[in-house]
């Protein structure tokens, strides 16, 4: 099992670019997340999906869209690519976000850097 | 609304020394707490994870941790450290299925 993975690993974009990191996940989760990782943040949740077909906003939505493809894919859009969107994203999984004791999978992430 | 407050950004320690790093957390129902880790350049991997029961867990790679429910605290432990634990570590807490991290705090191991 690959577990989660993501792509790519590297991405520099100039401000207005628009850009999809894509998140791919083999251990038929039902739950998916979009995070970033900014130095003494810690990770933010951008958005999260219960499960196929639904989408919801975490706490820091404002910039991005998501698309929950299927089961395995849940891709995360950044329309026009500002400098505070630099980053590291992170995708995650886990069994279901109603089961509340379940840990999170994370894939190892997509360095963004907007100039 | 639930918070994760780790105390420390940063603690440096002697190898073979040992460490604690530690984690409180607000919340007013029941929770469940984790430890992850991140080395260099990866993504987060689970230490250890505190669900119910005994309120000492053990974890992967020698750590554990210690619930507290009194003083809303878990946290993580290592008696003897390598340099391979360098490396962020991460609080989190799961109430309801929404997960909040803490800030992280930067573990350097000196030889």
């Amino acid at each position: 099992n690959a577990g989660v993975t993501q792509t790519p690993k590297f991405q520099v974009l100039k401000t207005g670019q628009s850009m999809t990191l894509q998140c791919a996940q083999d251990m038929n989760h039902n739950s998916m997340y979009w995070y970033r990782q900014d130095p003494g943040m810690g990770l933010r949740l951008i958005y999260y999906s219960a499960s196929e077909g639904t989408t919801d906003k975490g706490e820091v939505p404002n910039g991005y869209n998501v698309s929950r493809l299927n089961k395995r894919e849940f891709s995360l859009r950044l329309e026009s690519a500002a400098p505070s969107q630099t980053s590291v994203y992170f995708c995650a999984s886990s069994e279901g976000v109603r089961a509340v004791y379940n840990e999170q999978f994370f894939g190892p992430g997509t360095r963004l850097t907007v100039l | 609304a639930q918070s994760v407050t780790q105390l420390d950004s940063q603690v440096p320690v002697f190898e073979e020394a040992p460490v604690e790093l530690r984690c409180n957390y607000s919340s007013s129902v029941s929770v469940y707490l984790f430890w992850y880790v991140q080395y260099p350049n990866q993504g987060l991997q689970l230490l250890l994870k505190y669900l119910s029961g005994s309120t000492l867990v053990k974890g992967i790679n020698g750590f554990e941790a210690e619930f507290n429910k009194s003083q809303t605290s878990f946290h993580l432990r290592k008696p003897s450290v390598h340099i391979s634990d360098t490396a962020e570590y991460f609080c989190a807490v799961n109430s309801w299925g929404k997960f909040q991290f803490g800030a992280g705090t930067q573990v350097v191991v000196t030889p």
